[in-house]
C-alpha cells in the first residue's frame, strides 16, 4: 500500500543545532507540505513543494528550508533550532487537481 | 492571521447527542472545503469534504453544512460515539492551488 512516512518520530535537540526531519512519500504526488501543529494553532504551513526543484514559503517559513531532488522526499531543515520551534510536524501529499491530502504519523521535535 | 476561523476549541457531548463544529472564512477564492479528523499520536485524515456549489453532503453520520453567503461551513456529528472522540480541523483550498489552511482544531469528547 502507499504511504508516508516520517522520521524520526521522536527527536530532542539543543539550541543552536541543525536539524533535519525525513519525509517520504510513495503515492508518486507532486505535492508535499509541512505542517507544524501547535495547541491554539492548529496546523500551519512551513513549505510546500508541487513538484521536484518547486519549493515555496508557507505562512511560518521563518528557520526552516525544505529542498526536493525527488519526488518522494522532501525533507525539512531546521538551519538553527531554537526553542519555539518545539512542536509536532507533520509532512502530507497530495495528487494535483484532488484537494484530498495524506498526512504522516508526525515528528515530535523538542528543542532544549 | 487566521484565514479560517473555528469554533468551538473543545467540546464536550453525551453519547448519542449532536456534536456542531463550525467554521468561518474570508477568502472566497477558495474551492475546497474538508473536515479532518486526528487521533492522538496520529496524522490528521480526511473525514469528509464539500464544494462550494452544493449546500449539504452526508456521509453516514457525518454531514457537512455549506452557506455560501455567509461564508461559514460546519460538520455535524449525529448520534455521536465515544469512538468519535478526536481533535477535528477544518481547512480550504485556494481555488487553483494545493495548498491547504486549517482551523485552529476542536477537540471533541464524547462521553459514555
Amino acid at each position: 500500500d502507499a504511504e508516508i512516512t516520517q522520521s524520526p518520530r521522536h527527536k530532542i535537540t539543543e539550541t543552536g543545532r541543525q536539524v533535519t526531519l525525513a519525509c517520504h512519500q510513495t503515492w508518486n504526488h507532486n505535492n508535499m507540505f509541512w505542517y507544524r501543529q501547535d495547541l491554539g494553532h492548529g496546523l500551519r504551513l512551513i513549505h510546500y513543494s508541487y513538484g521536484v526543484q518547486d519549493t515555496n514559503k508557507g505562512e511560518v517559513s521563518d528557520g526552516y528550508s525544505v529542498s526536493r531532488s525527488n519526488t518522494e522526499d522532501l525533507p525539512l531543515t531546521l538551519e538553527s533550532a531554537a526553542s519555539s520551534q518545539t512542536s509536532v510536524y507533520f509532512c502530507a501529499s497530495s495528487e494535483s487537481g484532488a484537494g484530498e491530502a495524506f498526512f504522516g504519523q508526525g515528528t515530535r521535535l523538542t528543542v532544549v | 492571521q487566521q484565514q479560517v476561523k473555528q469554533s468551538p476549541q473543545s467540546l464536550i457531548v453525551q453519547k448519542g447527542g449532536i456534536s456542531i463544529i463550525n467554521c468561518a472564512y474570508e477568502n472566497t477564492a477558495f474551492d475546497y472545503f474538508p473536515w479532518y479528523q486526528q487521533f492522538p499520536g496520529k496524522g490528521p485524515a480526511l473525514l469528509i469534504a464539500i464544494r462550494p456549489d452544493v449546500s449539504e453532503k452526508k456521509e453516514g453520520r457525518f454531514t457537512i453544512s455549506f452557506n455560501k453567503s455567509a461564508k461559514q461551513f460546519s460538520l455535524h456529528i449525529m448520534d455521536s460515539q465515544p469512538g468519535d472522540s478526536a481533535t477535528y480541523f477544518c481547512a480550504a483550498k485556494f481555488q487553483g492551488a494545493q495548498k491547504l489552511v486549517f482551523g485552529q482544531g476542536t477537540r471533541l469528547t464524547i462521553n459514555p
